[in-house]
């Protein structure tokens, strides 16, 4: 079965800080790995990473992932109170374009 | 440019009744994918369509979750019978993704759903 394990589940930092968010996992036959903001309503896309070592970079935020590790990391820099959100991971796996396999997700917290 | 629209944006239903909960995706994307999010949970797959074609239901908890992709476009997720432990956001999402390429999913608002 597979799985996707994000840590930490919750982070609480000031405005101004720097985060690692990290993603786990273990699947059959990996495609890609995704991640997504949520706030209190529709998971809005952010990276898909499908290769190892190339770092993806929008703005303040980044993602790289090792195949061989299996695991991915996020970074915020910078943060500010409007990236609070809940930071969901999310892998394709599969011979067609299956569903994706979530994690349970990190609830960030930026305080003023 | 619209996105996933999703509707209603919140059903309550007694416990027995029948729901069905509708979604269109962007205009184009192939695919079309079901998920059920839990609070305090990630979303949970439910099922795939490509096209008209339901390619996977092995998220579906039980029969009496039902969905349908008719023309292609427009999909209902059906549940029969609603339970306390159908109250969920149900989240749907579509992709460009026709198997050949990757691409990324994109979700709409969800509905939520309340049995009580």
């Amino acid at each position: 079965e597979d799985k996707v394990v994000q840590s930490p589940l919750s982070l609480v930092v000031h405005e101004g800080d720097t985060v690692t968010l990290n993603c786990s996992y273990e699947v059959t036959n990996f495609r890609s790995l995704l991640w997504y903001k949520q706030e209190k309503k529709a998971p809005t896309f952010l990276f898909m990473l499908t290769s190892s070592g190339i770092e993806k970079k929008s703005g303040r935020l980044s993602s790289i992932l090792d195949k061989k590790e299996l695991f991915s990391i996020l970074n915020i820099t910078a943060t500010q109170t409007g990236d609070s959100a809940v930071y969901l991971c999310a892998v394709s796996s599969g011979g067609g374009a299956d569903g994706l396999t979530f994690g349970k997700g990190t609830h960030l917290i930026i305080q003023p | 440019g619209a996105g996933v629209s999703q509707s209603p944006r919140y059903k309550v239903a007694k416990r027995g009744q029948d729901v069905a909960l509708r979604c269109d995706p962007i205009s184009g994307h192939v695919s079309l994918f079901w998920y059920q999010q839990a609070l305090g949970q990630g979303p949970e797959f439910l099922t795939y369509f490509q096209n008209e074609a339901q390619l996977d239901k092995s998220g579906l908890p039980s029969d009496r979750f039902f969905a349908e992709r008719p023309e292609g476009s427009v999909s209902t997720l059906k549940i029969q019978r609603t339970q306390q432990e159908d109250s969920a956001v149900y989240l749907c999402a579509s992709s460009l993704d026709n198997g050949a390429y990757l691409y990324e999913q994109y979700f709409g608002p969800g509905t939520r759903l309340t049995v009580t």
